[in-house]
């Protein structure tokens, strides 16, 4: 069964406090690995997607990267604007996106 | 507009009761989509429609719930006979834009009292 776990479930950072989130994928037939930021009571934000391992794409303070098993996505020097809901998402082979239960950060100034 | 909208943002209904859900997609983004988000959990898909054909309807937690598109555009998700254990974040996302991406609208809050 297509599965995607992403950890921590929670993170709290210090203000410009660099650190990682991981998303582990179990999908057959992998048509894309998405990451998408949610904040509270909105829809979630597209934010990246990568297609093959070794692929890496950044926005702003954001890197994404991906292997044949996991995602990061990196976070340099965050600010307290950056505190949202992060999710991942494994598009498989059907048209629908399996997604993670998200990491939620926390940018203490 | 810009964007995916949807409509209500927010709705309170007493158990028993049906619902109508509306999703405006993205001018000409072909793909839509449904998901569900409760408290706690992640994103569960619902459905997916091609233009006006539903390709995909996997997710559909019941013959409760069912969704039409018309015009290959607007989409109203429909759930009859509310109960409690379907209060929940509907969420309508649009494709058009390259393989698999999806852009997301605000929203509805279902509140089933």
């Amino acid at each position: 069964e297509d599965q995607v776990t992403q950890s921590p479930e929670a993170l709290r950072l210090q203000e410009g406090e660099s650190s990682s989130l991981n998303c582990s994928y179990t999908v057959s037939g992998l048509r894309g690995l998405f990451w998408y930021r949610q904040d509270p009571g909105k829809g979630p934000e597209f934010l990246f997607t990568l297609y093959s391992a070794g692929e890496e794409k950044e926005k702003e303070r954001l890197k994404a990267t991906l292997t044949k098993k996991e995602s990061f996505l990196h976070i340099t020097a965050p600010k307290p604007e950056d505190s949202a809901t992060y999710l991942c998402a494994s598009g498989g082979a059907t048209n629908k996106l399996i997604f993670g239960t998200g990491t939620l950060l926390a940018v203490q100034p | 507009g810009a964007g995916v909208s949807q409509s209500p943002s927010n709705k309170v209904t007493e158990k028993g009761k049906d619902v109508e859900l509306r999703c405006d997609p993205i001018s000409g983004h072909t793909a839509l989509y449904w998901y569900r988000q409760s408290l706690g959990q992640g994103l569960e898909f619902l459905i997916y429609f091609q233009g006006n054909s539903a390709p995909d309807k996997s997710g559909l937690p019941s013959d409760r719930f069912s969704a039409e598109r018309t015009g290959g555009s607007v989409s109203t998700l429909t759930i009859q006979r509310t109960q409690q254990e379907d209060s929940a974040v509907y969420l309508c996302a649009t494709g058009g834009g390259g393989p698999y991406e999806q852009y997301f609208g605000p929203g509805t809050r279902l509140t089933v009292t």
